[in-house]
């Protein structure tokens, strides 16, 4: 099971958005829709940021938004702000034998 | 406030067996909501689920990590487990223990421990 594709990087000014793209297949973004995304900055365990493609846990700024379409999920934030520079991950439940798939990992920097 | 703590030893040698204990507070690992999983994450790279228990004694594995890994639960002290066998240095990362409620939905993290594979 090949892990989820990102882009290895995304950068952005303050206060602009940016997307952040995750490809699957027809084993798992394709047909489900149980797709998360977290952002781990250096040193620090992951925080869960959105689940069930577009869901926000509480506590989370509403400036984080999921989407899926087809085969890709995609996490936007909105309003960049410093705090927002770190890795983001995705993942999703895949029907092959890994059950568990994360992503390749995106790098976000705020210029 | 769930809370996550992983603990155990930091450096194994090759061909011997990791062991990793996760002692949960603020939830129950007898809880039907939540699974329990472990996550690792080689130094400077992507992360990589290893499998998980449910409160039924259940557990689901990576087809990449099953012929090695077993996942059990200790519901007396609150903890699960992680064992490892047949290490190697590939298998040197940092471990987390999380909770899932079902569907990648990891919302509580272990700050995660460094375990080595070397002589």
């Amino acid at each position: 099971q090949s892990a989820l594709a990102q882009p290895a990087s995304v950068s952005g000014s303050p206060g602009q958005s940016i997307t952040i793209s995750c490809a699957g297949s027809s084993s798992d973004l394709g047909v489900y829709d149980y797709v998360s995304w977290y952002q781990q900055h250096p040193g620090k365990a992951p925080k869960l940021m959105i689940y069930r493609v577009g869901d926000r846990p509480s506590g989370v700024s509403t400036r984080f938004s999921g989407s899926k379409s087809g085969n890709t999920a995609s996490l936007t934030i909105s309003g960049l702000q410093p705090e927002d520079e770190a890795d983001y991950y995705c993942t999703s439940y895949t029907s092959s034998s890994a059950f568990y798939v994360f992503g390749t990992g995106t790098k976000v920097t705020v210029l | 406030q769930v809370q996550l703590q992983e603990s155990g030893p930091g450096l194994v040698e090759p061909s011997e067996t990791l062991s990793l204990t996760c002692t949960v507070s603020g939830d129950s690992v007898s809880s039907d909501t939540s699974y329990w999983s472990w996550i690792r994450q080689p130094p400077g790279r992507g992360l990589e689920w290893i499998g998980y228990i449910f409160h039924t004694g259940s557990s689901n594995y990576n087809a990449s990590l099953s012929s090695r890994v077993t996942i059990s639960l200790d519901t007396s002290k609150n903890q699960f487990s992680l064992t490892l066998s047949a290490v190697t240095a590939a298998d040197t990362a940092v471990y987390f223990c999380a909770r899932d409620r079902m569907g990648a939905t990891f919302d509580h993290w272990g700050q995660g421990t460094l375990v080595t594979v070397s002589s």
